[in-house]
């Protein structure tokens, strides 16, 4: 499987934009790029995912590299509740929830009031 | 719509005992998926269950084993219990062929081993 490479940690002021990293550099073309983050003591949640185009959605912001060795998630003004893991995944494309989530360490973030 | 539900919250037992934890899919979803996290790591995949039969391991021991009911629901359990099984368990749901492709977790069942 590839792996992906994240910092272990980040720090943000709230209500200033947020950009969290993540390398795979050797990421296949049929992996799509997933993006969970875990608040304290909750399960896992899914936060947006991409195969090659930049992504939107209502929680945040997915920027793909050209080349797709690394990718970065963003938020645009971070709260207070935006405090947790977040967690870069590697998935393999298939259009079915089949298959197993790989999770690394994540990154923990820390928002400052 | 209620998300995913696990039972019971917290467990308590000693070495060697068994454990069955539970797990109710969000609503609509068929495929249920269980995760182990132990303290300050990231969840790691234990099997993944679809139509009541396991398609997919991670790479634990026969110790841990599954079912999955008719009503999607699903059940964890766990012989002769190790001080290392202490962990969070979490139960994942997802509908497979489903566009967003995501899975949803559940709140995890704390299990402790004495």
């Amino acid at each position: 499987d590839a792996k992906t490479t994240q910092p272990n940690s980040m720090e943000s002021n709230e209500e200033e934009p947020v950009h969290l990293p993540c390398n795979h550099s050797t990421i296949s073309g049929t992996d799509y790029i997933h993006w969970y983050r875990q608040l304290p003591s909750q399960g896992p949640e899914y936060v947006i995912h991409g195969l090659t185009s930049n992504v939107n959605n209502r929680m945040a912001s997915l920027a793909i590299a050209e080349d797709r060795k690394s990718s970065t998630l963003i938020l645009h003004r971070a709260t207070l509740r935006d405090a947790a893991v977040y967690y870069c995944i590697l998935r393999k494309a298939g259009g079915t929830s089949y298959g197993k989530l790989t999770f690394g360490q994540g990154t923990i973030l820390t928002v400052h009031p | 719509d209620a998300g995913v539900t696990q039972s019971p919250t917290h467990l308590i037992k000693t070495r060697g005992q068994q454990v069955t934890l539970r797990c109710s899919p969000k609503s609509g979803h068929d495929t249920v998926s269980w995760y182990q996290q132990a303290l300050g790591q990231g969840p790691q995949f234990i099997f993944q269950y679809y139509e009541e039969e396991e398609r997919q391991r991670g790479n634990f021991p026969d110790r841990f084993s599954g079912h999955q009911f008719p009503n999607y629901s699903s059940e964890l359990n766990v012989n002769a219990l190790l001080l290392g099984d202490s962990a969070l368990y979490l139960c994942a749901s997802s509908l497979v062929g489903g566009g967003a492709d995501e899975q949803f977790f559940g709140p995890g069942t704390r299990l402790t081993v004495l």
